[in-house]
């Protein structure tokens, strides 16, 4: 088993658009949906983005999710100092029957 | 609004069991659900460990599956975690979670407790 691939880092000024994005397989995101968690220094994980581009109540339209095929990608416009956070992608194996993370994306606002 | 509370010792012996607790508030751990344990060792990423239903259904982490079981007590509205044979490697902070149910748009983990450290030491 392995974890999805993600950059270990991305950064970005404030107001920019940067993209973070997620490589499976056929097993995991060629057959399944990927979520996006962002998660805040010394906090817990906090969904952002499920099913490949929904937004749960209260994430700002700043957040985008896109899949194609075995990978997927998170975008950030506009953005913020806030938005300084590591984020996972996720998506449940189907072959295997677990849910499997990408090793996280370090995101630093510059 | 369900909230979740992670409980248990912070500090296991190597080669003994690790034991959580996870307290379900604000809902049902009956309703139509899975719960999950995932963890996170400092500084690196998350790991899912597994997950089960009201009914009893699990699944586990293919890697920790020798070692892993998850229960679930309807009484207490509350789920637990067991892992055994424990070594430093699994020094982390531990999450119980909820996976929410979206339909055809599929799960996520929707609902997370703080976490709970745990450290393995000798």
């Amino acid at each position: 088993q392995s974890m999805l691939t993600q950059p270990p880092s991305a950064s970005g000024t404030p107001g920019q658009r940067v993209t973070i994005s997620c490589s499976g397989s056929s097993s995991n995101i060629g057959s399944t949906t990927v979520n996006w968690y962002q998660q805040l220094p010394g906090t817990a994980p906090k969904l952002l983005i499920y099913s490949n581009n929904q937004r749960p109540s209260g994430v700002p339209d700043r957040f985008s999710g896109s899949k194609s095929g075995t990978s997927a990608s998170l975008a950030i416009s506009g953005l913020q100092s806030e938005d300084e956070a590591d984020y996972f992608c996720a998506a449940w194996d189907d072959s295997l029957k677990y849910w499997v993370f990408g090793g996280g994306t370090k995101l630093s606002v510059l | 609004q369900v909230q979740l509370q992670e409980s248990g010792p912070g500090l296991v012996k190597p080669s003994g069991a690790l034991s959580l607790t996870c307290a379900v508030s604000g809902g049902s751990i009956s309703s139509s659900n899975w719960w999950s344990w995932v963890r996170q060792p400092p500084g690196k990423g998350l790991e899912w460990i597994g997950e089960i239903y009201h009914r009893g259904s699990t699944h586990y982490h293919p890697s920790l599956k020798s070692r892993v079981t998850i229960s679930i007590d309807k009484s207490k509205n509350q789920f637990s975690l067991k892992l055994s044979s424990v070594t430093a490697a699994d020094t982390a902070m531990y999450y119980c979670v909820r996976e929410g149910d979206y339909g055809d748009y599929g799960k996520a983990f929707d609902i997370w407790g703080q976490g709970t450290m745990v450290t393995v030491f000798s």
